[in-house]
C-alpha cells in the first residue's frame, strides 16, 4: 500500500543553519505531496505542495520538489530560525483511494 | 480557517466503556479522516470517508468503528476502550479536488484509565 518515509529526528541546529528533511514515498498513480507543520500544542497546518512531478514547492522559505524518478520530497530550507522549531510531516494524498497518509513526523529544534 | 470542530477536546474514561468523538465541518467537503497521534509513531490513519455512509479504514482501525450519516459530521466510536487507545486524536477534511490541502481540527486528548 501507500507508504510514507521520513528521516528521524530529533534535528537540532543552530540559527541561520541549512535545513534538509528527507521525505521518500511509495505510491500507485499519482499521489500529490505535501508538508505540514506542527507548532506546539496546536494541530497541523499546511506548510507547501506540490501536486505533480518535478513541481516545486514553496512557503516561507521553505522549498520541497516532487521528483518522481526517486520517490522523494526532501524539505529544504537555507537558514533557519528559532521560531522553525516544529514538528514536520511528510504527506501524500492518493489519487486512487483518497487516503492522505503521513511520515512519523520529524522534530525541529533551532537554537539561537 | 477553515471550519472544523472536534468535539470533546478533552475526555477522561474507564477501561470497558464506549467512547463516542465528533467532527463537525462546515466547508462541505467531501473527505474527512482520523488520526491518532502518539510520540515516535506521527499521524496514523484510522479510517476515512469519501462521502455520506461511504467509509473505508485506514492502518490502525481495530477497535474503532466511524459512521458518517450526514456531509458535516463523522463520528470516531471506541466500542470498549483500552488504555492503548489513550492518545491525541486529530480530525481532518479535504475537498473533492485532490489536489488541495486537508484541514485539521485542534485534536482531542482522550486518556483511557
Amino acid at each position: 500500500g501507500d507508504s510514507v518515509t521520513q528521516m528521524e529526528g530529533p534535528v537540532t541546529l543552530s540559527e541561520e543553519a541549512f535545513l534538509t528533511i528527507n521525505c521518500t514515498y511509495t505510491a500507485t498513480g499519482y499521489p500529490s505531496l505535501f508538508w505540514y507543520v506542527q507548532y506546539p500544542g496546536e494541530g497541523l497546518q499546511l506548510l507547501l505542495k506540490a501536486t505533480k512531478a518535478d513541481d516545486k514547492g514553496s512557503n516561507k522559505g521553505f522549498e520541497a520538489t516532487y521528483r518522481k524518478e526517486t520517490t522523494s520530497f526532501h524539505l529544504e530550507k537555507g537558514s533557519v530560525q528559532v521560531s522553525d522549531s516544529a514538528v514536520y510531516f511528510c504527506a501524500l494524498h492518493s489519487s486512487n483511494t483518497g487516503k492522505l497518509i503521513f511520515g512519523q513526523g520529524t522534530t525541529l529544534q533551532v537554537k539561537p | 480557517d477553515a471550519g472544523i470542530t472536534q468535539s470533546p477536546r478533552h475526555k477522561v474514561t474507564e477501561t470497558g466503556t464506549p467512547v463516542t468523538l465528533r467532527c463537525h465541518q462546515t466547508e462541505n467537503h467531501r473527505y474527512m479522516y482520523w488520526y491518532r497521534q502518539d510520540p515516535g509513531h506521527g499521524l496514523r490513519l484510522i479510517h476515512y470517508s469519501y462521502g455520506v455512509k461511504d467509509t473505508d479504514k485506514g492502518e490502525v482501525s481495530d477497535g474503532y468503528s466511524v459512521s458518517r450519516s450526514k456531509t458535516e459530521d463523522f463520528l470516531l466510536t471506541l466500542e470498549s476502550a483500552t488504555s492503548s487507545q489513550t492518545s491525541v486524536y486529530f480530525c481532518a477534511i479535504s475537498d473533492l479536488d485532490l489536489r488541495t490541502e486537508a484541514f485539521f481540527g485542534q485534536g482531542t486528548r482522550l486518556t483511557v484509565v
